[in-house]
């Protein structure tokens, strides 16, 4: 089955960038994607990249893909305290169905 | 659009007591799915369901029912509510076209 992997924190300073990085395994998904979790609230689409692509800017964000070594990473500029949340890489593999990772807790500091 | 709507949003239960959160969508999507959420362990697929009258299990179904008799609910039933159970529980909703999941704002449920 699928298997996603993603570190649990993340520590950055107001204005850095952020990377946040996963791996997967399931090579035959179409897209992967990156979901945000705001305190209390679901899960919501964040920015996505077509298999095919190897980065996609998306104004603040930047998606790495590398699917040689099934790396994907969510890079984040100027990170502010707003962006202070979980972020989930997901991939849905042969059966359409998305496998999440635990999630990356990214935490702004001032 | 309401878009996914849960409830409730909190709930305490006993031990062996029973439940049903409610999960309904206004955006005609058929795919359904619930999923729990447990700290640093990311979002474990319960039951999913591809349009009315079909539901498939997940990777943890054991303790739980669902039903699909309409397009919009996907209702999530405890029959004897365990502490292991104690988790926030998310329903989520596609269309056919792709794999954007649109999540509800989750229930958080404690078992004691």
């Amino acid at each position: 089955g699928e298997d996603v992997e993603q570190s649990l924190f993340l520590s950055v300073r107001e204005g850095d960038s952020s990377v946040i990085n996963c791996t997967y395994t399931d090579s035959s998904s179409t897209y992967l994607y990156w979901y945000k979790q705001e305190p209390g609230a679901g899960l919501q689409l964040l920015t996505y990249i077509f298999s095919n692509m190897d980065m996609k800017q998306d104004q603040r964000l930047t998606v790495l893909l590398n699917k040689k070594d099934k790396h994907l990473s969510l890079r984040i500029a100027d990170t502010q305290t707003g962006d202070s949340a979980i972020y989930f890489c997901a991939e849905p593999g042969s059966a359409r169905q998305l496998t999440f990772g635990s999630g990356t807790q990214l935490t702004v500091l001032p | 659009n309401a878009g996914v709507t849960q409830t409730p949003k909190f709930r305490i239960l006993k031990i062996g007591q029973s439940m049903t959160l409610q999960c309904t969508q206004d955006m005609n999507h058929n795919y359904m799915y619930w999923y729990r959420q447990d700290p640093g362990m990311g979002l474990k697929l319960i039951y999913y369901s591809v349009g009315a009258g079909i539901t498939d299990k997940g990777e943890v179904p054991n303790g739980y029912n669902v039903s699909r008799s309409t397009t919009e609910d996907f209702p999530l039933r405890l029959e004897l509510a365990a502490p292991s159970q104690t988790s926030v529980y998310f329903c989520a909703s596609r269309d056919g076209g792709n794999e954007k999941l649109f999540f509800g704002s989750g229930t958080q449920l404690s078992v004691l």
